[in-house]
């Protein structure tokens, strides 16, 4: 099966500027995660969909980012204005309930941000 | 609040050895945890999943146990090889229905031939 999908792969932009990223999950994950991995840390939870509703973006800087699942598959992640501490990779993943098996998570390559 | 801690940043280990990798956690109650492994300029991919109520999963090379009383898990590679050489993150979680993971900062391991 295809993997999680993102673009771009990489992008640069000066601070207060504004920027998109964009992940199209595995066919049929009604659950698709945003996370952000500051280098040297694990990657943190932004923001949690399942199908096209929230359930978890309590760490999600709201003032400033923002995410959308229209339709329950692609998602995008924006950032307005960007701060120099958004410099991360950001991974998007999805998963799929199959009963017993745990929520084996799925990952994108990521967006390594770089904001000068 | 809940924090996982990995031992050591860093892990370096001849080839043929076995690696163990530590996971602690505190203020947390997981069901289950899971390992990921990690390569540069990749996204975290998932290795194995334990269930509370299971002491030791194996699969090929890599051996998981999980403490609950300890609150830790071990994670082996038995006759490592400079192939293992990545970064490794626990993550556990408290349910298997689509909840989303806390990750601790990973321990990067270098396997030496």
């Amino acid at each position: 099966e295809a993997g999680v999908a993102q673009s771009p792969r990489y992008k640069i932009i000066e601070k207060r500027q504004s920027v998109a990223f964009w992940c199209n999950p595995i066919s049929g994950h009604a659950t698709l995660y945003w996370y952000q991995q500051i280098l040297g840390q694990g990657p943190k939870l932004l923001i949690q969909f399942q199908n096209n509703g929230v359930v978890d973006d309590s760490q999600l800087p709201k003032d400033r980012f923002s995410a959308e699942r229209l339709k329950g598959v692609d998602s995008t992640l924006k950032i307005q204005p960007a701060k120099l501490e958004d410099s991360a990779v950001y991974l998007c993943a999805s998963s799929s309930y199959r009963g017993t098996s745990g929520n084996e998570q799925f990952f994108g390559p990521g967006t390594r941000l770089t904001v000068l | 609040s809940q924090k996982i801690e990995q031992n050591s940043e860093a892990l370096n280990i001849q080839e043929g050895k076995t690696a163990t990798l530590t996971c602690n956690y505190t203020n947390y109650s997981p069901a289950y945890l899971q390992w990921y492994r990690q390569d540069p300029g990749r996204g975290p991919v998932f290795l194995l999943l334990i269930r509370e109520n299971e002491k030791e999963k194996r699969k090929e090379r890599l051996k998981v146990t999980f403490d609950t009383t300890l609150k830790q898990s071990l994670f082996h590679i038995t006759a490592s090889q400079p192939a293992d050489s990545a970064t490794y993150l626990c993550a556990p979680s408290r349910d298997q229905a689509g909840t989303a993971l806390i990750f601790g900062k990973g321990t990067t391991l270098s396997v030496s031939s």
